[in-house]
């Protein structure tokens, strides 16, 4: 299996629910990051966190690390329908060098109004 | 700042003809990558270069593809001749590598038909 795989492929909730998606990866990592592609678009950076942290908040976002275990999940609160889109985990692995990211398949997130 | 700036957004084209996509980083951002993605095969990296010098290009599917970037403002993705498992989006991203911080920045990508 691929390098930060994302779980689950696809997720459908209502909205004001929370949405959680996980995401694991194989190899030791400097940093992970979390991505956003709304349809037709580029992806958007959302968070980063650093692998000497454990959580990671920004508004309605959560991001956890466990080196440990290599995952990581993030929390959207209160979600909107304006939240629907793919969300992708990318990891910096310490075996690459520079600005090299490795991203996972990724989680459709489905909001419903 | 503009962000990072793709061009053609749509191109539709033949087999066999010659296509080239072109990429504008962010100002100042010194790793710039080419992404493809697909619904079969999701995101693959294409190349990437620092600086100007392509550092890693294993992930060009076949020697029909190619890209240059002359110069910190500008990269080309070239593919001759064109197939119809070409059609795809094509993503450029750039990024500035600082300690502990590597964001990339996507374009608006070019989605390619190859008929």
């Amino acid at each position: 299996s691929q390098q930060g795989e994302e779980d689950p492929q696809a997720l459908s909730i209502q909205e004001g629910e929370n949405a959680t998606m996980n995401c694991s990866y194989k190899t030791s990592i400097n940093n992970l990051q979390w991505y956003r592609q709304n349809s037709g678009r580029g992806l958007v950076h959302l968070i980063l966190i650093r692998s000497n942290e454990r959580e990671k908040h920004s508004g309605r976002l959560r991001v956890t690390l466990d080196t440990s275990k290599k995952s990581s999940s993030l929390l959207i609160t209160a979600s909107r329908a304006a939240d629907t889109a793919s969300y992708f985990c990318a990891t910096d692995r310490k075996e690459t060098s520079g600005s090299r990211l490795t991203f996972g398949e990724g989680t459709q997130l489905t909001v419903n109004p | 700042d503009a962000g990072v700036i793709q061009s053609p957004r749509h191109e539709v084209t033949e087999m066999g003809q010659e296509v080239t996509l072109r990429c504008k980083p962010i100002s100042g951002h010194d790793y710039l990558f080419w992404y493809r993605q697909t619904m079969m095969r999701g995101l693959e990296l294409l190349i990437y270069f620092n600086n100007n010098v392509p550092i890693d290009d294993s992930g060009m599917p076949e020697d029909r593809f190619s890209a240059k970037m002359p110069n910190a403002s500008f990269s080309t993705l070239k593919i001759q001749p064109s197939e119809p498992r070409d059609s795809a989006v094509y993503f450029c991203a750039s990024s500035l590598w600082t300690s502990g911080y590597n964001e990339q920045f996507f374009g608006p990508g070019t989605r390619l038909t190859v008929l």
